[in-house]
């Protein structure tokens, strides 16, 4: 079964406006936390926000905002007022415990973004 | 600060040859995972270092293998070659690796591995 789902393979968004890419995850850990990362053309993957388990409120950082609903294990990325620079592959990522003591991260298959002008 | 640099930035290798590529973390960054992204298979886990010690492993065969030195930094080797292992190869520092925020990861700009 798959840890991290991303449902959009791709999405069209028009500047200026907002959009939503989806996430949900499958734990049974209590401690965990939730990543984005949008992976321009270039490939190198960039730290966009960070949601612990225990937040308790949604996270935000500028124009990216964490739609957290932790009961329906949801972890949807916000973008406020699209720029054409956006447009990219964006990955929801859940780092977890492992077994053995030890943590590992488990990324979707990624949504890609169009910015439209 | 510097960021997560990698070296080579690409590779041409032909089957049956190995490759080893390197990482270099964040300053002060003791943890190091290294990841495989295709097309296919997205981006999946290979190995993660702490402190020279192997402490998490992903599904990989043998022929991938990894090491990380006293200075953090981090080499991955490949052996006999597959044309499959054509890949980006994404390494990312994180503090120590933990759960929490502070410990987040941070990419280098990957290397990205062509087998002929």
């Amino acid at each position: 079964a798959q840890k991290i789902t991303q449902t959009q393979p791709g999405m069209f968004v028009q500047e200026k406006e907002a959009v939503t890419l989806d996430c949900t995850y499958d734990t049974s850990d209590q401690s965990y936390g939730l990543f984005w990362y949008k992976q321009p053309s270039s490939g190198e993957m960039i730290f966009l926000i960070y949601q612990g388990s225990y937040d308790e409120q949604n996270a935000t950082e500028g124009r990216y905002s964490l739609n957290f609903q932790k009961a329906r294990k949801s972890a949807n990325l916000v973008i406020s007022a699209s720029q054409l620079g956006d447009s990219a592959m964006y990955f929801c990522a859940m780092r977890e415990g492992t077994t053995s003591g030890t943590y590992k991260y488990i990324f979707g298959t990624g949504t890609r973004l169009k910015v439209l002008a | 600060k510097a960021g997560v640099t990698q070296t080579p930035r690409y590779l041409i290798k032909t089957r049956g040859q190995q490759v080893t590529l390197s990482c270099s973390p964040i300053s002060g960054h003791r943890s190091v995972s290294w990841y495989q992204q295709t097309p296919g298979q997205g981006l999946q886990f290979l190995f993660e270092y702490f402190s020279e010690t192997q402490r998490n492993k992903g599904n990989f065969p043998g022929r991938f293998s990894g090491r990380q030195f006293s200075n953090s930094r981090s080499e991955m080797n490949v052996s006999t070659l597959e044309l499959g292992d054509s890949a980006l190869y994404l390494c990312a520092s994180s503090l120590r690796g933990g759960t929490g925020r502070l410990n987040e990861q941070f990419f280098g700009p990957g290397t990205r591995l062509t087998v002929l």
